[in-house]
Formats: structure tokens, C-alpha cells, sequence
């Protein structure tokens, strides 16, 4: 069965360090890959997709993903954070089906930034 | 572009009344529609899917009854919890996916729903 799994519930960086956010996929096709943002009060925003090519993608807001095949991981990073990237990110795979495509969500990183 | 959204942004009603949700795609035709229901610190379940003029495909485990899905048009698609009880207090997303679109869907702001 297809899952995703981000092993952090919680992540505090301190405001411009690095960040990594880690995901793992179980799928036994070729994966669809995403990253999304969900601040409060607001819906889920997609920060970046992966579907063939480059195995580095960059998205929006300044963050990146690299997708690992032989580990099965698609971890989202950012150079240098900022105080309002604090929000919860989830890692999705998209799994196709008959009647529509649909995606599985990890459980969810969320992200403190301290001052 | 790809905006979509909820209404209403949050709602309150009484034990054994229904309520219902609309889900528009504002600039873009959806020929698929996703309702998710989040729990606090959790991640989205998805409950059903919806294609324009055909019945929703709901997933293992959500009551087809309870709640009902309709996509009229290429732009709405409604969700109405019937016979609400407490234990339905959650925040309801819909998502959109617009033709051509293989997976990518774009999200509504969601719904609070409370049963007291």
C-alpha cells in the first residue's frame, strides 16, 4: 500500500539556519511528489513538485527538494528560515486511480522558528 | 490562478441537523473534486472523489450516507454532513483538480465544523 512517513512531528530551528524536513514514500510505481505549506486559517499551498527529471527541485518561498529513489525519500530543505515559514509542512505521493489521482499525506512536520 | 474556496469558513449546529459545504474552483474548470477531513494535529484523510456528473468514489471506511458528495458542475461540488453528531466536529477540506492536471490539486481554505 502507498504511505508517507515524516518521521519528525515537531521540528525549532532557530531563524536563519538551515532546515531539512524529512519524507519517506512507499510506492511501487514511478512517484509523484509533493510539498505543502498549511499555515493557520489557510489552506494547504504547494511549495514544490517532483515528477520526472532533475532529481533537485526548487520551489517557492526559497525551499528545495531532492528526491532519493534507492532511499525512497524526498526531504524538503532551506538554506537560511525565516520566522514566517513557522507552519505545518506535509509530504504527499500521488497514487493513481480510476477515477482520479488521488494523494497520500504524511502525517506532518511542524515547524517552529525561534528568535 | 487555481483559487479555490469554502463555504462556510466555520460552522456550528446541533446534534441530528445537517449541514452542508460548497466547494468552488474560482478561475479554473475542476473535473475533480477530493473532500478531506483533518483531526487536530493530524494529517488529511481523504474520504471521497468526486468527477463532474458522476457519483463521488468514497475510500474504505466513510459512510456514503452520511455524508453526501455532489459535483454538479465543473466549478461546485458540495459535501453535506446529515444527521450531525459530535463525534463529526472536524476541519473539512476540499481540493480541486483542474483537466489535464494529473495529480496536482489545489486546496480551499477548509471548514470548521462544530456538533454540539
Amino acid at each position: 500500500a502507498q504511505s508517507v512517513t515524516q518521521p519528525d512531528i515537531h521540528i525549532t530551528v532557530s531563524e536563519g539556519a538551515s532546515l531539512e524536513l524529512r519524507c519517506n514514500y512507499s510506492y511501487g510505481a514511478t512517484p509523484y511528489l509533493f510539498w505543502y505549506v498549511q499555515s493557520p486559517g489557510q489552506g494547504l499551498q504547494l511549495l514544490l513538485k517532483y515528477f520526472s527529471g532533475d532529481t533537485l527541485v526548487q520551489g517557492i518561498k526559497g525551499f528545495e527538494a531532492e528526491f532519493k529513489r534507492s532511499q525512497s525519500s524526498f526531504n524538503l530543505r532551506k538554506p537560511s528560515v525565516h520566522w514566517s515559514d513557522a507552519a505545518e509542512y506535509f509530504c504527499a505521493v500521488g497514487v493513481y486511480m480510476e477515477y482520479g489521482n488521488k494523494l497520500v499525506f504524511g502525517a506532518g512536520t511542524i515547524l517552529r522558528v525561534k528568535s | 490562478g487555481a483559487v479555490v474556496s469554502q463555504h462556510p469558513s466555520w460552522v456550528i449546529c446541533k446534534s441530528g441537523t445537517s449541514v452542508k459545504i460548497e466547494c468552488r474552483s474560482l478561475d479554473f474548470q475542476a473535473t475533480t473534486m477530493f473532500w478531506y477531513r483533518q483531526f487536530p494535529k493530524q494529517s488529511l484523510m481523504l474520504m471521497a472523489t468526486s468527477n463532474e456528473g458522476s457519483k463521488a468514489t468514497y475510500e474504505q471506511g466513510v459512510e456514503k450516507d452520511k455524508f453526501l458528495i455532489n459535483h454538479a458542475s465543473l466549478t461546485l461540488s458540495t459535501l453535506t454532513v446529515t444527521s450531525a453528531h459530535p463525534e463529526d466536529s472536524s476541519f473539512y477540506i476540499c481540493s480541486a483538480q483542474r483537466r489535464g492536471s494529473y495529480y496536482e490539486q489545489y486546496f480551499g481554505p477548509g471548514t470548521r465544523l462544530t456538533v454540539t
